[in-house]
């Protein structure tokens, strides 16, 4: 069975720096994807950026990069020149080419100091 | 912009009460999701369903039941209700466009059981 996880509960980073937040899988697929979630303060997750594992380019949007690396399975989330409003909690995601369903990591919470 | 709506931000149920959790998206999505979120163990699928009255059981369906008499609508049943079903219940819909479609969410219900 396929398990996301996140090994980091709490990240803090101060305003207009980077930040990592990091992902690891497991999958014996070949055909994937993978996402990066965030879920704002009382407000409705929203997709951040998304990967397919085919493509061996990280994925970018914005201030937001990833680091995929495929044999070690990991799927690690950039955040150049943090805002306030990147406060949030992030989840990382896990869907296989053949199914509808998204399996997630158990989320880091991010704050953005002043 | 897909929009998902949930009936209630926040809930509060006594213990054997039959609970109705009901979410409803507006483009047109075959898949709809139901997820509880609680804190350090992310967001784990409780049912699905990829069609009008076709359902499927995610990874915890223990207590819950689900309906789905139109696309739009998709509802949560909590047969009777236990201080263990105290979450966050997140809705979701998925085109069936293929593995890069993302799910839309929608803002969540915080259900208390007393």
């Amino acid at each position: 069975a396929q398990t996301v996880t996140q090994s980091q509960p709490e990240m803090s980073v101060q305003e207009a720096e980077t930040v990592t937040l990091s992902c690891t899988y497991d999958t014996s697929e070949s055909d994937y994807y993978l996402f990066w979630y965030k879920q704002p303060p009382s407000r409705q997750m929203i997709l951040v950026i998304r990967q397919e594992a085919y493509k061996q380019q990280n994925a970018t949007e914005n201030r937001f990069s990833v680091n995929f690396q495929k044999a070690a399975k990991s799927f690690s989330l950039k955040i150049s020149d943090s805002q306030l409003g990147d406060a949030a909690m992030y989840f990382c995601a896990y869907r296989g080419g053949a199914t509808n369903k998204l399996i997630f990591g158990t989320g880091t919470l991010l704050a953005v100091q002043p | 912009d897909v929009k998902v709506t949930q009936s209630s931000r926040y809930l509060v149920k006594r213990t054997g009460e039959k609970v109705f959790l009901e979410c409803v998206q507006d483009m047109d999505h075959e898949n709809m999701f139901w997820y509880r979120q609680d804190p350090g163990l992310g967001l784990r699928l409780i049912y699905f369903s990829y069609d009008v009255k076709m359902k499927e059981k995610g990874d915890i369906p223990e207590g819950y039941s689900v309906s789905r008499e139109k696309k739009e609508r998709f509802s949560l049943i909590l047969e009777s209700a236990s201080t263990n079903q105290t979450s966050m219940y997140l809705c979701a819909s998925l085109a069936s466009g293929g593995a890069w479609e993302t799910q839309y969410f929608g803002p969540g219900t915080r259900l208390l059981v007393l």
